[in-house]
């Protein structure tokens, strides 16, 4: 089974700063996908980002940014000249890359107040 | 194109009651699913299916009942309600369950169980 691991409940940044949002993961699988979701008051859930576990290259999305450590099973989202509208829950989430798996497994959020 | 539709958004159900969440979606994906959100939680798979005629059972199944006789339609019926199933719903599709394809959410269905 796989675990999925946000320490920060809450944070909070300065518009136009930048901010990290921290995740960890445990999983006995080599191949994998990671997610960040954001969620907004409005309750939907959007991809943010999405990175293969077997590319090492870290995957980028305008201002944001990810710093995947395949080693650690961390996997970190940055946020880059932050807005307003960044304000709202993130979840990071993991989906085995295997037949016959379909669970993605979310952490327990991160919400993100960017203030003026 | 209007994605992953579900209703109804808000529901209130007593306990014992039984109803249906209703999802559809229109891009023709395999894969469909439910999950529900509780306060402080991400989101937990109920139930999901591979393909019209294929359910299986999630993390937290019980209490919840699923087919999927088309590829568009994946309606969860609760069967009778209880107040811990007051929660937030969602449906998501994709492409293909495990191939990491993007994964769409519908808005989600408030649902009370007094």
């Amino acid at each position: 089974a796989q675990t999925v691991t946000q320490s920060q409940p809450e944070m909070s940044v300065q518009e136009a700063e930048t901010v990290t949002l921290s995740c960890t993961y445990d999983t006995s699988e080599n191949n994998y996908y990671l997610f960040w979701y954001k969620q907004p008051p409005s309750r939907q859930m959007i991809l943010v980002i999405r990175q293969e576990a077997y590319k090492q290259q870290n995957a980028t999305e305008n201002r944001f940014s990810v710093n995947f450590q395949k080693a650690a099973k961390s996997f970190s989202l940055k946020i880059s000249d932050s807005q307003l509208g960044d304000t709202a829950m993130y979840f990071c989430a993991f989906l085995p890359r295997v037949a016959g798996s379909y669970q993605l497994t979310f952490g327990k959020g991160t919400k993100l107040s960017v203030i003026p | 194109n209007a994605g992953v539709t579900q209703t109804p958004k808000f529901q209130v159900l007593k306990t014992g009651q039984s109803m249906t969440l209703q999802c559809a979606q229109d891009m023709n994906h395999e894969y469909m699913s439910w999950y529900r959100q509780d306060p402080g939680m991400g989101l937990r798979l109920i139930h999901y299916s591979v393909g019209a005629g294929i359910t299986d059972q999630g993390e937290v199944p019980n209490g919840y009942n699923v087919s999927r006789s088309t590829t568009e339609d994946f309606p969860l019926r609760l069967l009778s309600a209880a107040p811990s199933q007051t929660s937030v719903y969602f449906c998501a599709s994709s492409l293909q369950g495990y191939s990491g394809n993007t994964i769409y959410f519908g808005e989600g269905s408030w649902l009370t169980v007094v």
